[in-house]
């Protein structure tokens, strides 16, 4: 089971920031927080993944609470192509292959 | 190049037909993973290969049949499937030598059983 709850749905407004939150109040301590996404018709793509610290890349930005127990996504200026569900997921950050186990995740949409 | 390709884009198949959905990477990745989604679910794993073994299976009925017979490619063998087997398949592929964060996608195989 996924271990963790986002909002089913949200809106945005073209241009201004958008904030998704995800709650995971069972992460362990050897737990990354990631980010994908999945647009229509296409498969997840990696946004972004932090343990503890706030974490920024050329496409979002991650803040993650001091208890780690909940984070949100922030996605800066948003355009019409960042429409699309965002899944967050917990697991370690270990060498080789494992599975993603992704929960029911945000659908957001951007509004002109 | 961080591409995964599948094909077919889309596939109808018969209850009684075998047919099979490839995928490739070259990344040099030595994981690949199959994936399936249903209509508006999130996707969910069905099969983990690491340097070309099979790894994990997720309880997956034996009427899907993967393979990975070299490390680019890794095909699902389908025979006998359902019409609730219909559904976008995935593939994905990562690192397997070093720590890895991230899961490369592609676009995914539409099939419809009828």
């Amino acid at each position: 089971d996924a271990k963790t709850t986002q909002p089913p749905s949200m809106d945005c407004a073209e241009g201004r920031a958008a904030n998704l939150p995800c709650n995971h109040s069972t992460i362990s301590g050897n737990e990354y927080v990631y980010w994908y996404r999945q647009i229509h018709s296409q498969g997840p793509q990696y946004i972004i993944h932090g343990l503890k610290n706030n974490e920024t890349n050329e496409m979002a930005s991650l803040i993650i609470t001091e208890d780690r127990k909940s984070s949100t996504l922030i996605l800066p200026h948003a355009t019409l192509r960042d429409t699309a569900v965002y899944y967050c997921i917990v697991r370690p950050l270990i060498q080789g292959a494992q599975k993603l186990v992704f929960g029911q995740g945000t659908r957001l949409t951007i509004n002109p | 190049d961080t591409e995964v390709t599948q094909t077919p884009k889309h596939l109808v198949m018969g209850m009684t037909n075998k047919k099979s959905l490839k995928c490739e990477q070259h990344m040099g990745h030595r994981a690949m993973y199959w994936y399936k989604q249903k209509a508006k679910k999130p996707p969910e794993l069905m099969f983990v290969y690491s340097y070309e073994k099979l790894s994990i299976n997720e309880s997956v009925p034996s009427r899907f049949s993967p393979e990975c017979p070299n490390s680019s490619l890794l095909n699902l063998h389908l025979h006998a499937l359902q019409p609730e087997d219909s559904a976008l398949y995935l593939c994905a592929s990562s690192q397997e030598s070093r720590l890895s964060y991230e899961q490369y996608f592609g676009p995914g195989t539409r099939l419809t059983v009828t």
